[in-house]
């Protein structure tokens, strides 16, 4: 099946320690996206990818590291700076390139959870 | 980027009735999403619109593109209680991320 695969679907942080959020495309998708979900606070924008090896920050990238090193995968590492980590992360991807594709819109995974121990 | 302001935050209505809701920017956008989220899992697409005016619908739900695109309306008629969930609007332009607003999340009793 074609689709976004986000691992693991919960994860716990012990303090002082990085963990790495898995995002995985089979859909040829060019750019990909991590946002940060709390309660009551809407969807917010950590790091984006529109091509392989190149990213950008998004509003909240403070504690926040990425990689796009092939099409098909953009894992996020919330590193011990992060001191606020708990929450629900979500990654999604779309087409970009093309004649008529710069509108398409994003397409999400099913989300990790991540908590504080 | 910018928060979009989304109305009502929340919504408690019977089944059977019909439901509305609203996004507004400050700033134009040539794309309009919505979404819908259910408990635990990712936002899923309903509707996407493209042009100041375009009149949308998926069963149930309408959509609207503002003729100012500045806003966008999302109608769900004769709501069922699968319709609960948390609804999001998305307003974008080519090449640049999405903005989100924060949602509208709506319960449906039997």
């Amino acid at each position: 099946d074609g689709g976004i695969t986000q691992s693991p679907k919960y994860l716990f942080r012990k303090e002082g320690q990085n963990v790495t959020l898995s995002c995985e495309q089979n859909l040829n998708h060019d750019a990909m996206y991590w946002y940060r979900q709390d309660p009551g606070q809407g969807l917010r924008l950590i790091y984006y990818s529109q091509i392989v090896n190149d990213f950008q920050k998004g509003d909240i990238a403070e504690g926040y590291s990425v990689s796009r090193e092939k099409k098909e995968s953009f894992p996020l590492t919330v590193t011990s700076a992060q001191k606020n980590p708990t929450a629900f992360y979500l990654c999604a991807s779309r087409i970009i390139s093309g004649f008529g594709y710069s509108n398409q819109p994003q397409h999400f995974g099913d989300g990790t959870r991540l908590s504080i121990l | 980027g910018q928060q979009l302001n989304q109305s009502p935050q929340s919504m408690f209505i019977q089944e059977g009735e019909d439901v509305s809701m609203n996004c507004t920017s400050s700033s134009i956008f040539n794309t309009w999403l919505w979404y819908k989220q259910d408990p635990g899992e990712g936002p899923v697409l309903l509707i996407a619109l493209y042009k100041a005016g375009e009149l949308t619908s998926n069963g149930r739900l309408t959509a609207q593109f503002g003729i100012t695109r500045k806003d966008s309306f999302l109608n769900i008629s004769a709501s069922i209680p699968s319709d609960v969930g948390i609804y999001f609007c998305a307003g974008g332009l080519s090449g640049y991320a999405l903005n989100f607003g924060k949602g509208t999340s709506l319960l449906v009793t039997p």
